[in-house]
C-alpha cells in the first residue's frame, strides 16, 4: 500500500522550460490537491479536483495547469516556468471533501532558475 | 480569509519534557487539523477535530471552539518527536470542504536527548 506517490523528488528547471510533476494515489480517493510551501508561508492550495473529472482553482493558480487523469492521477503542469516557482510541491488526496483527513505525497523540490 | 497563528515559532527541550503547541485563529471553523513534517520533508496528519479532546498515543489535541484556539500537546518528549508541527484550519461554512483549509507557518520543534 503506496499511499500518495509523487514524482520527481527533485527538479531543476531553466527559466521557460515545462514540465509535469505526477501523484497517484492507490487509497480510492475522491479527493486530491496540489500544493506548494514557501519558506515563512503556510501551503498554499494551487489546484484541487473533488472527484475525478473536476478540477477547480485555489489560491495560487497562476502558470499552473492540471489534469485529473483518472481516480488514481492528478498531474501538475508548469508550461513555462519561472523563478517566482521555485517551491516545494506536495500532492495530497482525502477519502472526500470534507470529513477525513489528508494524506500527503512526499514532495518535490523544484528550482527554477 | 482565516488567520492561522501558532507559537511558538521554534521549540527546544530535553528529553522527556512535556510539550504544548498552540494555534489559534480568527474566525470559526468547522474543523482544525494537526500535521506533522518530518526532516525529511514529508508531512502526516495526526488529528482531525472539531470539538473537545483527542489522543493518540503520547499526543493529545484539545480544541475551545468558543475561544478559537487549539493545542497540540507532547507528553514523555523523544527526539524523534523533533518535526514541524503545522496546524489547518477549515473554514465554518458547511459548504467548506478541504479546499478551504488555510494552513499556519508551523513549529518547528526538536528535543534534545
Amino acid at each position: 500500500n503506496a499511499g500518495v506517490t509523487q514524482t520527481p523528488k527533485f527538479q531543476v528547471l531553466k527559466t521557460g522550460q515545462s514540465m509535469t510533476l505526477q501523484c497517484a494515489q492507490d487509497m480510492n480517493h475522491n479527493s486530491m490537491y496540489w500544493y506548494r510551501q514557501d519558506p515563512g508561508m503556510g501551503l498554499r492550495l494551487i489546484y484541487y479536483s473533488a472527484s475525478e473529472g473536476t478540477t477547480d482553482k485555489g489560491e495560487v493558480p497562476n502558470g499552473y495547469n492540471v489534469s485529473r487523469l483518472n481516480k488514481r492521477e492528478f498531474s501538475l503542469r508548469l508550461e513555462s516556468a519561472a523563478p517566482s516557482q521555485t517551491s516545494v510541491y506536495f500532492c495530497a488526496s482525502t477519502r472526500d471533501r470534507v470529513d477525513s483527513p489528508l494524506h500527503f505525497g512526499n514532495g518535490t523540490r523544484l528550482t527554477v532558475t | 480569509k482565516n488567520e492561522v497563528e501558532q507559537s511558538p515559532q521554534n521549540l527546544t527541550a530535553q528529553e522527556g519534557e512535556f510539550i504544548t503547541i498552540n494555534c489559534s485563529y480568527s474566525v470559526g471553523i468547522s474543523a482544525l487539523h494537526w500535521l506533522q513534517q518530518h526532516p525529511g520533508g514529508g508531512i502526516v496528519s495526526l488529528f482531525m477535530l472539531s470539538s473537545g479532546k483527542k489522543k493518540h498515543g503520547r499526543l493529545i489535541a484539545t480544541i475551545n471552539i468558543q475561544e478559537k484556539h487549539s493545542s497540540l500537546h507532547i507528553t514523555a518528549s523523544h527526539p524523534r518527536d523533533s518535526a514541524v508541527y503545522i496546524c489547518a484550519v477549515r473554514g465554518g461554512s458547511p459548504n467548506f470542504g478541504n479546499e478551504k483549509l488555510t494552513f499556519g507557518t508551523g513549529t518547528r520543534l526538536t528535543i534534545i536527548p
